[in-house]
């Protein structure tokens, strides 16, 4: 099983500010089959980046998605008020399919 | 535009089953992937299995083998997650969203897409 691990666990900065998000996998992500969600209270996630790097549909350019094999970023350019959440990452691979980071919660300063 | 729209809150006993549904509508269903995902409360976000309806094929978390069943209805676009033996640690929202993948029949062969739509959430509350 692929075990993913988010830091930091928290991080706080404040509108304006760039923010960079780590995700690193216990075993190599095949075909970079790694993807970006962002979580409001009492929403469901909503998918940002699919691929390491391609963004979703509709998702402002100031979310970014890079890495390979098994460290991967999430960057958000210049924060904005909505993107204070909890961000996940998540592969897509073998036994078992898939698997979530535990979480990166993104607080204003 | 694809929606993804699932049953309403459940409240059960320990020991007993809930079947949560999940309907698929403004799109293809049959040959999309059908995650179904859950979130304890204050918690991050655990996968449960997924089913691809056009085989029926489905792979499940470890964890919940035995006790997880999920299916589809081609004929209703609509799938869904039967959970028995229910603990109270089971209590939670849980998701069904389409993806991670399709297959394209014409070159029968899965593209990547994340997890794209998801459904509203299910809150299913085990208590005695």
């Amino acid at each position: 099983e692929i075990a993913l691990t988010q830091s930091p666990g928290t991080l706080s900065l404040s509108p304006g500010e760039r923010a960079s998000l780590s995700c690193r996998a216990s075993h190599i992500v095949i075909s970079n089959y790694l993807a970006w969600y962002q979580q409001k209270p009492g929403q469901a996630p909503r998918l940002l980046i699919y691929g390491a790097s391609i963004r979703a549909t509709g998702i402002p350019d100031r979310f970014s998605g890079s890495g390979s094999g098994t460290d991967f970023t999430l960057t958000i350019s210049r924060l904005e008020p909505e993107d204070f959440a909890v961000y996940y990452c998540q592969q897509y691979g073998t036994a078992p399919p898939v698997t979530f980071g535990q979480g990166t919660r993104l607080e204003i300063k | 535009q694809v929606q993804v729209v699932q049953s309403g809150a459940e409240v059960k006993k320990p020991g007993s089953s809930v079947k949560v549904s999940c309907k698929t509508s403004g799109g293809p269903f049959s040959n999309y992937v059908l995650s179904w995902v859950r979130q304890a409360p204050g918690q991050g976000l655990e996968w449960m299995g997924e089913i691809i309806p056009m085989f029926g094929t489905t792979h499940y978390a470890q964890k919940l083998q035995g006790r997880v069943t999920i299916t589809a209805d081609e004929s209703t676009s609509t799938a869904y997650m039967e959970l028995s033996s229910l603990r109270f640690e089971d209590t939670g929202v849980y998701f069904c969203a389409r993806g991670p993948s399709y297959y394209d029949s014409r070159d029968a062969d899965y593209y990547y897409t994340g997890l794209d739509v998801w459904g509203q959430g299910t809150s299913v509350t085990v208590s005695s």
